[in-house]
């Protein structure tokens, strides 16, 4: 079984620039999360999707991120503009459903905003 | 809020030597206990759950027990090798929420 698929692994810009990250979930997982962890921290959510709806947003920084998962399928994390504290692995997570079921991570995004 | 706390590393052992990494918790309600591990180069792995007082989860000779009563759910291994090395982060998830809060992480280094 493929696990979850993201792109690209490293990137770096210089700050006020704008990113993307795309994450592919396992196939027939409904439910998607973006992570980020800042170096020295614990994962925090950044955003929660069930299918192609959002279930929590509230630690998303809106003035600068967004996301979306148009189908329902893979999605795409943005941030314009970047901020120097914007550096962190931005790790993308799926699961079959929003109950008591495992969460599969994907290797991560290394963003480094210079 | 929820939170976890983590014991900081890195912790350095010895092959065969035990291993004890402390985590503690604050949440509402009954939240699910987790250690999910992360080695070089990798993604998260779930290692071992529980879900509620007083269950052990296992899993490739680790454990940890959901004690409620000092909040707490500590990794244990009786004897660690080299391939152990790796970060170790505590996370809970609580209510019918299933994001996960984590901990800051532990780094554990196993040598010869």
């Amino acid at each position: 079984e493929a696990g979850v698929a993201q792109s690209p692994r490293y990137k770096i810009i210089e700050k006020r620039q704008s990113v993307a990250f795309w994450c592919n979930p396992i196939s027939g997982h409904a439910t998607l999360y973006w992570y980020q962890q800042i170096l020295g921290q614990g994962p925090k959510l950044l955003i929660q999707f069930q299918n192609n709806g959002v279930v929590d947003d509230s630690q998303l920084p809106k003035d600068r991120f967004s996301a979306e998962r148009l189908k329902g399928v893979d999605s795409t994390l943005k941030i314009q503009p970047a901020k120097l504290e914007d550096s962190a692995v931005y790790l993308c997570a799926s699961s079959f459903d929003e109950a008591n079921t495992e969460a599969f991570f994907g290797q991560g995004t290394r963003l480094t905003v210079v | 809020g929820n939170s976890v706390t983590q014991m900081e590393g890195p912790v350095t052992l010895s092959e065969e030597a035990f291993l004890t990494i402390n985590c503690t918790y604050t949440a509402t309600g009954y939240p699910s206990l987790f250690w999910y591990v992360q080695y070089p180069g990798e993604g998260l792995q779930l290692l071992l759950k529980a879900t509620k007082a007083d269950d052990k989860g296992s899993n490739k000779g680790f454990e940890a027990t959901y004690r409620k009563e000092t909040t707490s759910f500590h990794l244990e291994k009786g004897s660690v090798q080299v391939s152990d090395s790796a970060v170790y982060f505590c996370a809970l998830r609580a209510g019918t929420a299933s994001k996960l809060t984590f901990g800051t992480g532990t780094r554990l280094q196993v040598t010869l």
